[in-house]
């Protein structure tokens, strides 16, 4: 089936500097995507999403950027602090389907 | 705001035997829930999306009759690890949608179930 995947799958960051998380998809149809942060024994938690028809979006601290052409995700996170360590997840949602596909995860880990 | 509980959050069980993880949206209705199943280090996999008053649609590779879900009310959603096996161990994930569109403003995850098959 489609797969969504990730390039790197530990980012080691210091604590102010920014941190920049990947994802390659491959299904040219998906029409939707997020940003999941997973905490250790915890369920997923949404950070920001971005529709296909935009090529960024930003929120608090966190800004994703999307490019259709090499189908390619990032999440970008300014000031990047202690409590943003943990598993980053892409999802994505094909066009005519419900649920969502998650990528394979980058752990951030955050140095002090 | 919206939450999904998950029970138990932990379960440990004998080979062989049956187990029930419970996924509840507590303040919406949920026409559709999402189970996922997490290894150790690895992405979440979809298992099953669950219909309330139909039946699951699983994904291909997942038995049906081994991972039994019933989303009997618009409330709840469960699933049923029918004789279990050490292979079967894993972290459990629901999620609800609390209205049509799938989004990340509509859709809620449980904080999974540990599941230990001994």
């Amino acid at each position: 089936g489609e797969n969504v995947g990730l390039h790197l799958p530990t980012l080691s960051v210091q604590e102010g500097d920014n941190s920049i998380i990947n994802c390659a998809y491959s299904n040219s149809a998906s029409d939707y995507f997020i940003w999941y942060k997973q905490e250790s024994g915890k369920g997923p938690q949404f950070i920001i999403d971005i529709r296909s028809n935009m090529d960024k979006r930003q929120g608090q601290r966190v800004t994703v950027l999307l490019n259709k052409t090499v189908k390619h995700l990032s999440l970008q996170i300014a000031a990047t602090q202690p409590g943003d360590s943990a598993v980053y997840f892409c999802a994505e949602r094909g066009t005519g389907r419900r649920a969502l596909t998650f990528g394979s995860g980058t752990r951030l880990q955050v140095q002090p | 705001g919206a939450v999904v509980s998950q029970h138990p959050s932990r379960v440990i069980c004998k080979s062989g035997t049956s187990v029930k993880i419970e996924c509840r949206s507590l303040d919406f209705q949920a026409t559709t829930m999402f189970w996922y199943r997490q290894f150790p280090k690895q992405s979440l996999m979809l298992m099953a999306t669950s219909n309330e008053g139909s039946k699951a649609t699983y994904e291909q590779g997942v038995e049906k009759d081994k991972f039994l879900i019933n989303h009997a009310s618009l409330t709840l959603s469960t699933l049923t690890v029918t004789s279990a096996h050490p292979e079967d161990s894993s972290f459990y994930i629901c999620s609800a949608s609390r209205s049509g569109e799938i989004s990340g403003n509509t859709i809620y995850f449980g904080e999974g179930s540990w599941l230990t098959v001994v």
